[in-house]
């Protein structure tokens, strides 16, 4: 099976930079993933690392260590929209047809405060 | 982007009636569907996973004949939640793949769903 440890809460201050880590164990690990979902919302797509490394977005960046199953997001120039939860995801093999499944972490709250 | 809408956005049934919940690609055909569920300020739970044309495969724990999922053509989804009760209320979400080896999942506006 899979399973992922991120924190359950961050705060941060508006224009500040925030770091979301993400710890994983899974087998058949392909990629990891983070989407952010607002209360009530549906989850959208922010980053994918598949290889080692910082991937950059705008103001969103992701990084990948795949020796340590450890990967973090880094948000810069917190603005308040950026307060939802944010979830990392593990990409892994589905036995079904090729195709792929993600295992999500269980969340992390962030609450920017002006 | 590629969009995914669902439908019903929010419903509210009475124990032991049945419930269908359709999911859509609208701009490009899902090879893979998947269904979701979310309690509130919890993860989603994978609970199936659909490829058009063929049987889903249910996640651990995850009861294939009250959840029926069908996946008629490449655009569509539906998930019958038969026999509803109470603890079957919550936030069900489908997300949808362009392609089988795509790394992105396209999430739909997810149901509310409410059983009295």
């Amino acid at each position: 099976g899979q399973s992922l440890e991120q924190p359950s809460e961050v705060t941060a201050v508006e224009g500040a930079i925030v770091q979301i880590n993400c710890t994983y164990q899974t087998s058949g690990f392909y990629g990891l993933s983070w989407y952010q979902q607002h209360d009530g919302g549906a989850p959208t797509f922010l980053s994918y690392n598949a290889l080692d490394g910082l991937e950059e977005t705008g103001r969103f960046s992701s990084f990948l260590s795949r020796s340590d199953s450890y990967g973090y997001l880094l948000l810069q120039e917190l603005q308040m929209k950026d307060s939802a939860s944010y979830f990392c995801a593990v990409r892994v093999a589905y036995s079904g047809a090729g195709s792929y499944q993600l295992t999500f972490g269980k969340g992390t709250k962030l609450s920017v405060i002006p | 982007g590629a969009v995914v809408s669902q439908h019903p956005s929010r419903v509210i049934c009475k124990s032991g009636t049945s419930v269908k919940i359709e999911c859509r690609s609208l701009d490009f055909q899902a090879t893979t569907m998947f269904w979701y569920r979310q309690f509130p300020k919890k993860s989603l739970m994978l609970m199936a996973t659909s490829n058009e044309g063929s049987k889903a495969t249910y996640e651990q724990g995850v009861e294939k004949d009250k959840f029926l999922i069908n996946h008629a053509s490449l655009t569509l989804s539906t998930l019958t939640v038969t026999s509803a009760h109470p603890e079957d209320s919550s936030f069900y979400i489908c997300s949808a793949t362009p392609g089988q080896r795509s790394y992105e999942q396209y999430f739909g506006p997810g149901t509310r769903l409410t059983v009295t």
